[in-house]
This record gives structure tokens, C-alpha cells and sequence, in this order.
């Protein structure tokens, strides 16, 4: 079944280890997107990357980075986790291109993230 | 810088009540518009977008959004909401050119009492 896949479905560290959270999908899709959702606040952009080879910040990038080595994957990675990183994690797919309905976004299930 | 606002946090219904979210963004160029639905314990789903022409838009379950580019809203309705409607309810913008990024507004949780 196309989609988008997370792993871990969900996770609990100790503050200061190092974790990274895996997306992958299988549509082809050239831009992929991490999000962080917390109470309130909503969705906020963690970081993004429009094509493989390249990423850019989102609003909320600091603590975190990521990767795009190939098109269906886009791992991001917590150095060095702290509490204020317990969230929970979407990633997201989307196409690229001209017309404005290629700008839809997929979603996948999610990474509950707790750091004690 | 662009951004978007959902004025309703949270929302009580019953069932058979008619349902209007609101949500109004800033961005002074072209736009696209979403609404995402999250279930509980689910991830987002798309009820409906706006891209152009017809500014009112209609999506799954019965869902429908009206643009009114005069007022920048994309306001979410439905004329008779379920218990099975309870979820987390959330807008989106794009700017139509340049790039793929979203801005999310915060969210409105609609519970449905049956």
C-alpha cells in the first residue's frame, strides 16, 4: 500500500542521548517535511526538503537535523535530546512542480516522543 | 511573515448542530488553502483544498469551505455534524508560488455529544 511509514511508533529516552526518528515513502514524491505537533500550538515546520540532496529549516529547527541522501527517505535526528523535545512527529510528503495540486500534503502516522 | 489563525479552540456540539470553524490567514499574494482532519490517535487527513476557480469548495463527509479572498478566510462548515466528527481540526496555507511549506494554524478540537 503506497503511503508514508514512521518508525518508532513511539519511543521514551533519557535527555541527552542521541535518537533518530525514519520516514520513508514509496510515492515518489520529491519534497518530504518533519513536523512537530504539540498541544496548542499546532503544526510546526521542523525542517523540509524539496528534492533529494537538499533540505532547508522550517520555524523550529534548532536541536534537530536531517538528511536526504534518496527520494524515499528523510530521517531526522535529535543530537542530543532534551525534554522540550517530547512531541509527537510527523513526517509528510508532497510532488513538486507547477501546478498549485501538486502542493497537497501526505501524512504519515506519527512518532510520539517522550524525553525524560 | 505569513500566518494563519483558527479563533476557536476547541468547540462543544451535538449531534445534528451546524458547525462553522473559522480560519483567516495573512499573506498578501496567491494562496492555496487546506483543511486536515485528525481522528483520535490518527494522523491528518485532508477533508478538502482550495487552489482556484469555484471559491466554495467541497470535500469528504460531507464538509465544505467557502474562500473569501476579501476577508482572507477559508471558514471550515457542515450543516449537520455527527459523533463520529470528533477530532482535531486544522488549516493550512501555502503561497501558490515558490514554495511547498505549509503554515498550520493551531488547531480547533470539535467533540460531538451524541
Amino acid at each position: 500500500i503506497a503511503g508514508i511509514t514512521q518508525a518508532p511508533t513511539s519511543q521514551i529516552l533519557a535527555a541527552g542521548r542521541r535518537m533518530t526518528l525514519r520516514c520513508t515513502q514509496d510515492m515518489r514524491h520529491n519534497a518530504m517535511y518533519w513536523y512537530r505537533q504539540d498541544l496548542g500550538l499546532g503544526l510546526r515546520l521542523i525542517h523540509y526538503s524539496n528534492t533529494a540532496g537538499t533540505t532547508g529549516k522550517g520555524e523550529v529547527p534548532d536541536g534537530y537535523s536531517v538528511s536526504r541522501a534518496n527520494t524515499d527517505d528523510f530521517p531526522l535526528t535529535l543530537a542530543s535530546a532534551v525534554p522540550s523535545q517530547t512531541s509527537v512527529y510527523f513526517c509528510a510528503s508532497s510532488k513538486t512542480g507547477t501546478s498549485s495540486s501538486y502542493n497537497e500534503q501526505f501524512f504519515g502516522p506519527g512518532t510520539r516522543l517522550t524525553v525524560l | 511573515a505569513q500566518s494563519v489563525s483558527q479563533h476557536n479552540h476547541h468547540v462543544i456540539l451535538s449531534e445534528a448542530a451546524s458547525l462553522e470553524l473559522g480560519c483567516n490567514y495573512s499573506y498578501g499574494g496567491t494562496v492555496n488553502l487546506f483543511w486536515y482532519v485528525q481522528y483520535p490517535g490518527q494522523h491528518l487527513q485532508l477533508l478538502l483544498k482550495y487552489f482556484s476557480g469555484d471559491p466554495l469548495v467541497k470535500g469528504i463527509k460531507g464538509f465544505e469551505a467557502e474562500f473569501i479572498k476579501s476577508k482572507f478566510s477559508f471558514n471550515l462548515r457542515k450543516p449537520s455534524v455527527q459523533w463520529s466528527d470528533t477530532a482535531e481540526y486544522f488549516c493550512a496555507v501555502n503561497a501558490a508560488s515558490g514554495t511547498y511549506k505549509y503554515i498550520f494554524g493551531t488547531g480547533t478540537r470539535l467533540k460531538v455529544l451524541a
